[in-house]
């Protein structure tokens, strides 16, 4: 079962803070942030494993809270560069500990940045 | 830094039609992946591989088979495209790091398919 991003669209100016959100009905090993410009392939923003972790990258930074299987992408400042469509991917893993890195995607969440 | 190469960024088949995405990475990663993206719907797994000859069904495999005859090399099959299967497909990799948190994905470009 796919996890739930909301919102589906974000439009910002610059300078702008944004927040989009990942919940999952499962329980969840690591939550992985992914962004895709246009025509472009999907690029690696952060993991965050179950523990609560915080993780930041420059002024985008995330949070994972395990009790809830939620996790949030925070976006503060907004630059244009910050255009595209966020992807969370939850991992989980199997029986014997393994999950290969098999991650099931949200629907994703365009965010717009205007001058 | 690892890259995922697909043969073919745009194809345009006729229904029925026998259609091969390809797919090949360079650094000696464990695990590959084929992924589906679809407006709205994000990224649905197709089928995964995690060794030579190895395969797993993902979440849509109906339509569609996999082979993995060389670790590098990762190739989709539609053995009678239909219409439905217009999409982009995602080819991506991963190191095989059992719970270290650090399984990340590296996508390739993407193929375009149109089944008329």
């Amino acid at each position: 079962q796919q996890p739930v991003q909301s919102p589906q669209a974000v439009i910002l100016r610059e300078g702008e803070d944004a927040v989009i959100n990942c919940s999952s009905s499962k329980a969840l090993y690591s939550v992985h942030w992914y962004r895709q410009k246009h025509g472009e392939a999907p690029v690696f923003l952060m993991i965050l494993l179950k523990g609560g972790e915080q993780k930041g990258h420059e002024k985008i930074s995330a949070s994972f809270n395990e009790k809830k299987q939620q996790s949030s992408l925070y976006l503060t400042a907004s630059q244009l560069s910050y255009s595209g469509t966020y992807f969370c991917g939850t991992e989980r893993l199997d029986r014997g500990g393994t999950s290969y890195g098999k991650l099931t995607f949200g629907q994703g969440t365009i965010l717009t940045v205007h001058p | 830094d690892v890259k995922v190469t697909q043969s073919s960024r745009y194809l345009v088949k006729r229904t029925g039609e026998k259609v091969f995405l390809e797919c090949v990475q360079d650094m000696d990663h464990e695990n590959m992946f084929w992924y589906r993206q679809d407006p709205g719907l994000g990224l649905r797994l197709i089928y995964f591989s995690y060794d030579v000859k190895m395969k797993e069904k993902g979440d849509i495999p109906e339509g569609y088979s996999v082979s993995r005859e060389k670790k590098e090399r990762f190739s989709l099959i539609l053995e009678s495209a239909s219409t439905n299967q217009t999409s982009m497909y995602l080819c991506a990799s991963t190191l095989n790091r059992v719970g270290s948190g650090a399984n990340v994905l590296t996508f390739g470009a993407g193929s375009r398919l149109t089944v008329l």
